[in-house]
C-alpha cells in the first residue's frame, strides 16, 4: 500500500456542482494533514489544514476519518477557477518530513 | 513582502556540469526543504534542514548537495552525478514548532532542463 494514495482523476464537473476527493494514508500514527492546490506549472499552495473535528472554509470542507485512515475534501458550488490539481499531504510521525500524494486533477466545465 | 524566492525560474544544464539553485526566505522559518516533482508523481524530498549548519538527506539525495550557512538561505546544487536532473524543483519552509506539525510554504520553483 502506498503511504499516501489519491485518485489521479481527472474529475470533470460542471460549474456549480459539488465534488469530493478522498486521500488514504497508511501510517496510523500520522497527526498532521493538509490539502494543497497546485495550478499547472506552479508551486503548491496551502488550501487548508485538516483537523480532527473537520473544518470548513467557505465552499471547502475537509474531514479526517482516523478509523479508515483517509481525509476528504469537499468543494461546493464549483467555480471555473477551482480547476487545478489537489494534493494531499500527510506528516511522517516523529520526523520533520511530509509525504505528498500524486494529486487529484479537477476540471470545472462551463 | 514576506515569502520564499527561488531563482532562476528556468535553468539549463549541460552534461557533466554542476548547477546551483537558489532559495531564500524572509519568513524567519527554521526549517527548509528541497523537493523534486516529475510529471505524474508526487513531490519527493531531496534534502531538508531544521536549523543553520545542519541538514539531512531525504529520499532521493544522491547526486545533490546543499548548504545552510544562513537561516534565510538553502541553496541546492545538482551535481554531474545526478543522471536524470530534468524536473521541477521546489523549495519550501516551515516554522519549527515541533516536528512536522506545521504548514509548509513553497517558492515558485525552478525548472531544470538538460541540454
Amino acid at each position: 500500500r502506498k503511504e499516501v494514495e489519491q485518485d489521479p482523476g481527472p474529475f470533470n464537473v460542471p460549474e456549480g456542482a459539488t465534488v469530493a476527493f478522498n486521500c488514504t494514508y497508511s501510517n496510523s500514527a500520522s497527526q498532521s494533514f493538509f490539502w494543497y492546490r497546485q495550478d499547472c506549472r506552479k508551486e503548491p499552495k496551502l488550501l487548508m489544514s485538516v483537523y480532527s473535528s473537520g473544518n470548513e472554509d467557505g465552499r471547502f470542507t475537509a474531514q479526517l476519518n482516523r478509523a479508515s485512515q483517509y481525509i476528504s475534501l469537499l468543494i461546493r458550488d464549483s467555480k471555473l477557477s477551482d480547476s487545478a490539481t489537489y494534493l494531499c499531504v500527510v506528516n511522517i510521525p516523529g520526523t520533520y518530513k511530509y509525504i505528498f500524494g500524486t494529486g487529484t486533477r479537477l476540471k470545472v466545465l462551463a | 513582502d514576506g515569502g520564499i524566492t527561488q531563482s532562476p525560474k528556468y535553468l539549463f544544464r549541460k552534461e557533466g556540469q554542476n548547477v546551483t539553485l537558489s532559495c531564500e526566505q524572509n519568513l524567519n522559518h527554521d526549517a527548509m526543504y528541497w523537493y523534486r516533482q516529475d510529471p505524474g508523481q508526487g513531490l519527493r524530498l531531496i534534502y531538508y534542514s531544521q536549523i543553520v549548519n545542519d541538514f539531512q538527506k531525504g529520499d532521493i539525495a544522491e547526486g545533490y548537495s546543499v548548504s545552510r550557512e544562513k537561516k534565510e538561505s538553502f541553496p541546492l546544487t545538482v551535481t554531474s552525478a545526478q543522471k536524470n536532473p530534468t524536473a521541477f524543483y521546489l523549495c519550501a519552509s516551515s516554522p519549527d514548532r515541533g516536528l512536522s506539525q506545521e504548514t509548509q510554504y513553497f517558492g515558485p520553483g525552478t525548472r531544470l532542463l538538460v541540454l
